[in-house]
């Protein structure tokens, strides 16, 4: 079955505790992203990355890291998590960067 | 301003009427324009893809862009309640970046 999965599904951490949520496809798909959604502010983009080696900073990109090693995998990490990072998390793919698949999401909370 | 505004809502309608949707944009290099439906809880799925300008259907569900008003629109003929769902506009440009618009929840009441 074609899909973009992420773990953890669900987290709660502390304040500067590194964590990383990880984000897997199994179609191909040079393009792969990560959001956060917010009540209020919707759908921010925080990092995408158009093909293995190659990582650009969305909208949001303050606290986070990424790295994009292999095509199928692209990895969000924060460093020093904030309780400003709490959040829910999405990743996509896509072909080229128009039509994306998102994952189920991970709800994040930093106390 | 954001780049993309889209009217939260929430919209409530009746089982069988048409479902109106639409959002404008202030970026001219935004060229292909997605609505997606996002059920409580579940990622982001999407429904209509279009590139440009024009009209595109599917079932149920009519996309239209209007680049030169800026402005695009996703109509939904006789509603189900299973359509009850948060639907976001999102447009992609030369970048790459995708923006999305806030939402609008609808409910399609029995």
């Amino acid at each position: 079955e074609a899909q973009v999965t992420q773990n953890p599904r669900y987290l709660i951490t502390v304040t500067g505790k590194k964590l990383t949520v990880t984000c897997s496809q199994n179609m191909n798909h040079e393009y792969m992203s990560w959001y956060r959604q917010d009540p209020g502010l919707g759908l921010r983009q925080i990092y995408y990355s158009m093909n293995v080696e190659v990582t650009d900073k969305g909208d949001v990109p303050e606290g986070y890291k990424v790295s994009r090693k292999e095509k199928r995998n692209f990895p969000l990490i924060l460093e020093s998590p904030s309780p400003n990072q709490t959040s829910l998390y999405f990743c996509a793919s896509s072909p080229k960067g128009s039509e994306q698949f998102f994952g189920p999401g991970t709800r994040l909370t930093v106390l | 301003q954001k780049e993309v505004e889209q009217d939260p809502g929430p919209l409530s309608v009746p089982e069988g009427a048409i479902v109106s949707l639409n959002c404008t944009y202030s970026n001219s290099a935004f060229q292909y324009f997605m609505w997606y439906r996002q059920y409580s809880r579940k990622g982001p799925e999407l429904l209509m893809y279009t590139y440009s300008s024009g009209n595109k259907e599917d079932g149920r569900f009519t996309a239209q862009v209007d680049k030169s008003s800026k402005y695009i629109s996703l109509f939904i003929r006789d509603s189900q309640p299973s359509d009850s769902a948060t639907y976001l506009c999102a447009m992609l440009g030369d970048d790459y970046k995708l923006s999305f618009g806030a939402g609008t929840t609808v409910t399609v009441r029995a």
